[in-house]
This record gives structure tokens, sequence and C-alpha cells, in this order.
């Protein structure tokens, strides 16, 4: 089975500044197709999980673009330019790559200092 | 818009049985694959259990394999799982999704499934 790592578990960020969380596989993401099945969701809290990057660094409508995606392989990342107080909640990554199990990260946490 | 209402959590006992159901609008249902995922409190999200457009195509998580049973009725927009045999650590908010392009795109509010004695 594929497993998600995601570091850092917690991140303390001021509003306005950068942050960057990191999500690993322990198998490459690269499918056969060419494609690279890597989700980015955010989920704040008491609410449902919100897609904001699918297939590594495609940012789903609606979504601002302080949010980008980067990363092949087995690393990749998740950017935020300028962190906003509506950016607080839990981050996950997923795989779709090795279908029909959908692993996710075990989150980052973000907080404003 | 998409709208997925996820009902019949509750409480029940360990060895008890629930039936999951997910209302499903604002989009084509039969088109879509759909999935359950839960989250135990305070905790992270657990992939459950996959279903095909024509119900075809049918796979549980290992945790679940022989005590949940995803399905699916087109004509009434719906998705269950059914949930047999439930111990302690399946307490959690468990979240019916559309699943597209090897993706969850969307998400409902889920439902709360507390099983205790």
């Amino acid at each position: 089975d594929v497993v998600m790592t995601q570091s850092p578990l917690s991140l303390s960020v001021t509003l306005g500044q950068p942050a960057s969380f990191s999500c690993r596989s322990s198998q490459s993401l690269l499918h056969r197709d060419r494609n690279t099945y890597l989700s980015w969701f955010h989920q704040r809290p008491g609410q449902s999980p919100r897609r904001l990057i699918y297939r590594v660094s495609n940012r789903d409508s609606g979504v601002p673009d302080r949010f980008s995606g980067s990363g092949s392989g087995t690393d990749f990342t998740l950017k935020i330019s300028r962190v906003e107080a509506e950016d607080v909640g839990v981050y996950y990554c997923m795989q779709g790559t090795h279908w029909p199990q959908l692993a996710f990260g075990g989150g980052t946490k973000v907080e404003i200092k | 818009q998409v709208h997925l209402v996820a009902s019949g959590g509750g409480l029940v006992k360990p060895g008890g049985s629930l039936r999951l159901s997910c209302a499903a609008s604002g989009f084509s249902f039969s088109d879509y694959f759909m999935t359950w995922i839960r989250q135990a409190p305070g905790k992270g999200l657990e992939w459950l259990s996959f279903i095909s457009q024509r119900s075809d195509d049918i796979y549980h998580a290992d945790s679940v394999k022989g005590r949940f049973t995803i399905s699916r009725d087109n004509a009434k927009n719906s998705l269950y799982l059914q949930m047999n045999s439930l111990r302690a650590e399946d307490t959690a908010i468990y979240y019916c999704t559309t699943v597209s392009q090897s993706s969850i795109d969307f998400w409902g509010q889920g439902t709360l499934v507390t099983v205790s004695s």
C-alpha cells in the first residue's frame, strides 16, 4: 500500500508571510498514463474538506492564486504565497495514482501567530 | 451546485449495525464514481469504499472489508454504506464524496457515527 507522509505536523505563520507544506509518498505517483494524481485539500475547523489542487499543480475553480502546488515522483509541495486568516485549518495531500486506494497524508495544521 | 447530504449516523452499541445514506443533487449522479471517507475525532482522513457508476467495480479498505458494504441507487441519486459488526474504532464522521480523474472533487457535510456501549 502507498503511504503518504506530510511535514511539518503543524505550522504557525504570520499573516502575509509565505507557508510551505511537504508531502511524500512511499511509491512514485507517476501513472502509466503520464499523469500524476496528487491532490491537496484544506479543512477548516468544523467543516468538510475542500479540494484546492489536483494533478499536482492545477488549482480548482475559486481557489486563490496564492496557492500553488508542485513536485513530481514522490515529493510534492503546497505553497501559500501570503497567508490570510481564512487559510487556518488542516491541509491534506492525497494520492489517486494507485487506484482505487485513495491514501491521505496525516495533515499539516496551520495556525496564525 | 453540487450537494451531497449524508444521513443515518447516530449512537450504536458495539457489534451493532447502521446504514448510512447520501442524497446527491446538482449533478449527474450516475456519471460519477463515489466514495465514503471517514474522519475519527481529532484525526485525519481515511478512505473506506469506492463504487463505480454502474456498481460493477466496488472496493473496500482492509479496515472495513467484510463488515461494510457500499451500494448506490442511480434512480434515487443515492449512495449507501451498510455498516455491520461496528467497533469503537469506527466512531467517526462519515463523508460521501464524488470522484473524478482519480481525485475527490466534492465532499458532503458528513454524518457522525458513535459506537459506544
